[in-house]
């Protein structure tokens, strides 16, 4: 079975801190995925990358950065939290199929509060 | 500007009649398209997808179906189940590129 693990359940930080959220998965997935999920939008994309070191911006990069220096871990870094950045973060994980696109499947996600 | 809608936030269904979610797309590109199942305190798990070259996908009591000109797809479960209470949301993919709708709550009633 895939698994995506993101490293917290639940986080409470600071406004202006800097927030690191990790993700690995174990099934050497290509694309990897940063949603956040509010109540009425759904799951929007922040960022994704399609192999190491590469990066595209989603719908609501602002206040995000990503950094992947493996194949298997995926980061999202507030750069100075602020508490319309609370949120459900989910981290998502995908393979190239033959036909192209494939499922992606995600981490249980992390329920980050800022205060 | 959100790509794909649903534009149902809540749906009530009687257990063993059919649920119908529906979900509108905006993105004439997006070639591959999903539903997911979402319990609370959970991530979303992959229920059926379907490729833009086909019109239905079955898979069990799920059945996806998808109208490229209206660009709508919509999710039959039949029969429906307690069990298949959750959150559904749809999705839409273009290289690898996948975006996703607000959500639809379906609540099964016993």
């Amino acid at each position: 079975d895939v698994k995506v693990t993101q490293s917290s359940r639940y986080l409470v930080k600071r406004t202006g801190e800097k927030v690191f959220l990790e993700c690995v998965q174990d099934m050497d997935h290509e694309n990897m995925f940063w949603y956040r999920q509010d109540p009425g939008l759904g799951l929007r994309l922040i960022y994704f990358s399609y192999d190491v070191k590469m990066k595209e911006k989603g719908d609501i990069p602002e206040g995000y950065s990503v950094s992947r220096e493996k194949k298997e871990r995926f980061s999202l870094i507030l750069e100075s939290a602020s508490t319309n950045q609370t949120s459900m973060y989910l981290c998502a994980s995908s393979t190239d199929g033959p036909a192209g696109n494939t499922e992606a499947f995600f981490g249980q996600g992390t329920r980050l509060t800022v205060v | 500007d959100q790509q794909v809608k649903q534009n149902s936030p809540s749906l009530s269904v009687q257990e063993g009649r059919i649920s119908i979610l529906n979900c509108d797309y905006t993105n004439s590109m997006f070639d591959y398209f999903l539903w997911y199942k979402k319990y609370p305190a959970e991530g979303p798990t992959f229920l059926i997808s379907i490729s833009s070259i086909k019109d239905k996908n079955e898979d069990g009591r799920f059945t996806v179906f998808l109208n490229k000109s209206a660009k709508h797809l919509s999710l039959h479960i039949v029969p429906s189940q307690p069990g298949d209470s959750a959150v559904y949301f749809c999705a839409a993919s273009e290289d690898n590129d996948m975006r996703f709708g607000a959500g639809t709550r379906l609540t099964v009633k016993p």
